[in-house]
């Protein structure tokens, strides 16, 4: 159990254009979806946190007029690259939690396999 | 600010061999520790989380133990295989969606 797809898996794009990747939670509901991205041979670090029905929140430098986040509903969220630049060029990696503990930011993450975008 | 760094950055050892990867943290006050797995260009697999209240997790030939006091969780790999080699991150939850992943471990396990 506890599968997270993302779509698509790899995306090339040109400078200017927007890129919309999908996250879903197959088989539970996510109350609360993250993304990540991660630069090569970095750590993923942590883009927003969205819950669903409600506005994400965005880590400190994260532009959130470029990065869209939309959490519609309990399995699926979207981020959004809008008008993507070569430094957008990234492996994008979302997270979805069940909140099962009852404890906001204290349950399992569960990974989708990441997309991986190149903008030329 | 929480910091998280896990040590060594890389590490190749031949198989069979025991090891133990390390993740330390700079803010004690961790709702809980998470490790993953992660094969290149590919996301991340769950391995095992540790809640604040525990001090150890088993899952097969995975163990991993939490100190909060001296700020640190280890994961030990028993009888290393090839098929084990990755980076391992560590994530650590403190506060509400407050969310750190280590600096990562390398790990090249020689057939």
């Amino acid at each position: 159990g506890a599968v997270v797809s993302q779509h698509p898996s790899r995306v090339i794009c040109k400078s200017g254009t927007s890129v919309k990747i999908e996250c879903r939670s197959l088989d539970f509901q996510a109350t609360t979806m993250f993304w990540y991205r991660q630069f090569p041979k970095q750590s993923l670090m942590l883009m927003a946190t969205s819950n669903e029905g409600s506005k994400a929140t965005y880590e400190q430098g994260v532009e959130k007029d470029k990065f869209l986040i939309n959490h519609a509903s309990l399995t699926l969220s979207t981020l959004t690259v809008t008008s993507a630049h070569p430094e957008d060029s990234s492996f994008y990696i979302c997270s979805a939690s069940g909140g099962t503990s009852g404890r906001a930011g204290a349950d399992t993450q569960y990974f989708g396999p990441g997309t991986r975008l190149t903008v030329l | 600010k929480q910091e998280v760094t896990q040590i060594p950055a890389a590490l190749s050892v031949p198989e069979g061999e025991n090891l133990v990867l390390n993740c330390s943290f700079t803010d004690s006050a961790i709702y809980n520790l998470q490790w993953f797995r992660q094969d290149p260009g590919k996301g991340l697999t769950s391995l095992l989380l540790i809640q604040s209240s525990q001090r150890e997790q088993t899952s097969g030939r995975l163990n991993a133990s939490l100190d909060k006091s001296s700020g640190r969780s280890t994961l030990y790999i028993a009888a290393s295989q090839p098929g084990d080699s990755a980076t391992y991150l560590c994530l650590c939850t403190s506060g509400t969606y407050k969310y750190i992943f280590g600096t990562g471990t390398r790990l090249k396990v020689l057939a």
